[in-house]
């Protein structure tokens, strides 16, 4: 399976602050995903990074909040714009694809927001 | 569409019980599926998957049988230990590669 990481693990933040996530895996993949898991729910996908174009957004996300970047096969961020305490959750990357098995997401470790 | 039903916890067991997480998926097509395992403080593992019907997949001693007649994915481990204490999560993968999540279960394993 890939090895993912992510940047920041952790963090806490100010109100109206942003934040910037990284996302990097150990080989080229051609699905990358960004996820919020907030307190004791499941999965909500966000949205779908795409390499070289403008990220997919699902139901109830936009670009000005959520800004995406993919640049390459192995890197993406996600920003989280002018938080507010209701941003607090774990934001989670995941891939597919190319060097991994095509049907099966792996998932990064997840970096924990806390925005007071 | 697609979703996935998972059975709700929390799940509190002795250690060496027996464990059965319920899973019933509604899907177009033949979707993979999946159990992923979060445990605390950390992000989600692949824990096994099966990709067709009767399809056993199994790892760490947790075995889940895909159904297609009742639409189930039912996890289970004849004997559970404290170090299985975790969040578990029912998945499948619909067109283009998007995930269905369940709800998660939570499992604490007591000595």
């Amino acid at each position: 399976s890939a090895v993912i990481s992510q940047k920041p693990s952790r963090d806490i933040c100010q109100r109206g602050t942003s934040l910037t996530i990284q996302c990097q895996v150990d080989s080229q993949v051609t699905m990358m995903f960004w996820y919020r898991q907030q307190p004791g729910q499941s999965l909500t996908l966000i949205a779908t990074a795409n390499q070289g174009s403008e990220a997919t957004y699902e139901s109830g996300f936009v670009i000005d909040k959520f800004p995406i970047s993919r640049p390459n096969l192995t890197f993406s961020t996600l920003t989280v714009s002018n938080m507010s305490p209701e941003d607090s959750s774990i934001y989670l990357c995941s891939v597919v694809g190319r060097g991994v098995r095509t049907d099966t997401q792996y998932f990064g470790p997840g970096t924990r927001l806390t925005v007071l | 569409g697609n979703s996935v039903t998972q059975m709700e916890g929390p799940v509190t067991l002795s250690e060496e019980a027996f464990l059965t997480i319920n899973c019933t998926y509604t899907a177009t097509g033949y979707p993979s599926l999946f159990w992923y395992v979060q445990y605390p403080g950390e992000g989600l593992q692949l824990l096994l998957k099966a990709t067709k019907a009767d399809d056993k997949g199994s790892n760490k001693g947790f075995e889940a049988t895909y159904r297609k007649e009742t639409t189930s994915f039912h996890l289970e481990k004849g004997s559970v230990q404290v170090s299985d204490s975790a969040v578990y999560f029912c998945a499948l993968s619909g067109p283009g590669n998007q995930f269905y999540f369940g709800t998660g279960t939570s499992l604490t394993v007591i000595p």
